[in-house]
């Protein structure tokens, strides 16, 4: 099956900083590529995602960025506020039913 | 609209015993999954459905039974809890399976077994 893989696990950055989280997949049939936000005692909540016919996605300060041929995709955030202080996960979809397989995490602290 | 609702929100059971959590979504969506979360883990599948009558396993099945009569109820058992089964759980649904497409999450269920 599919096997997420992200870094870093905790990322503490000043406000107004960038944040670069990253991650890799091993299944190259999978075609869609989501973020989430985890805020404490929530749900995830999706932020962005992108689909393999795609290589960038930006909205406002966020972007994604997808390598296929590395199997590697990567989140950015730009003049980061308090409140993106929370836990992020990103994910591939995967089998016949495009099931989420979701990496370990990074919680990142934006620094006022 | 409220999306995906999970209860109860905390639940502290004996090692042994039985019980089920509830999940329910009002967005008509055919598919539905449930997740555990455990620190340093992200979330792991256990079960899901692409629509109602049909369920599957995900990467850690055991210990849990799920079935779903309605596509909008997606209950989740656990036949006797073990410490291990300490853990959030999430319970989330999507509109599409071929083309996947956002998937919306309940506010969680945490349940310690003891």
């Amino acid at each position: 099956g599919e096997n997420v893989e992200q870094h870093p696990s905790t990322l503490s950055v000043q406000e107004g900083d960038s944040a670069v989280i990253k991650c890799t997949y091993s299944d190259s049939a999978s075609n869609y590529f989501p973020w989430y936000k985890q805020e404490l005692g929530k749900g995830p909540q999706l932020i962005i995602d992108i689909r393999s016919n795609v290589g960038e996605k930006k909205d406002q300060r966020i972007a994604v960025t997808l390598n296929k041929t590395a199997k590697h995709f990567s989140l950015h955030i730009t003049e980061t506020q308090p409140e993106d202080s929370a836990v992020y996960f990103c994910a591939a979809t995967s089998g016949s039913a495009r099931q989420l397989t979701f990496g370990s995490g990074t919680q990142l602290t934006v620094l006022p | 609209n409220a999306g995906v609702t999970q209860t109860p929100k905390f639940q502290v059971l004996k090692t042994g015993q039985s019980m089920t959590l509830q999940c329910a979504q009002d967005m008509n969506h055919e598919y539905m999954s449930w997740y555990r979360q455990d620190p340093g883990m992200g979330l792991r599948l256990i079960h899901y459905s692409v629509g109602a009558g049909i369920t599957d396993q995900g990467e850690v099945p055991n210990g849990y039974n799920v079935s779903r009569s309605t596509t909008e109820d997606f209950p989740l058992r656990l036949l006797s809890a073990a410490p291990s089964q300490t853990s959030v759980y999430f319970c989330a649904s999507r509109r599409g399976i071929r083309q996947p497409t956002e998937a919306f999450f309940g506010q969680g269920t945490r349940l310690t077994v003891v």
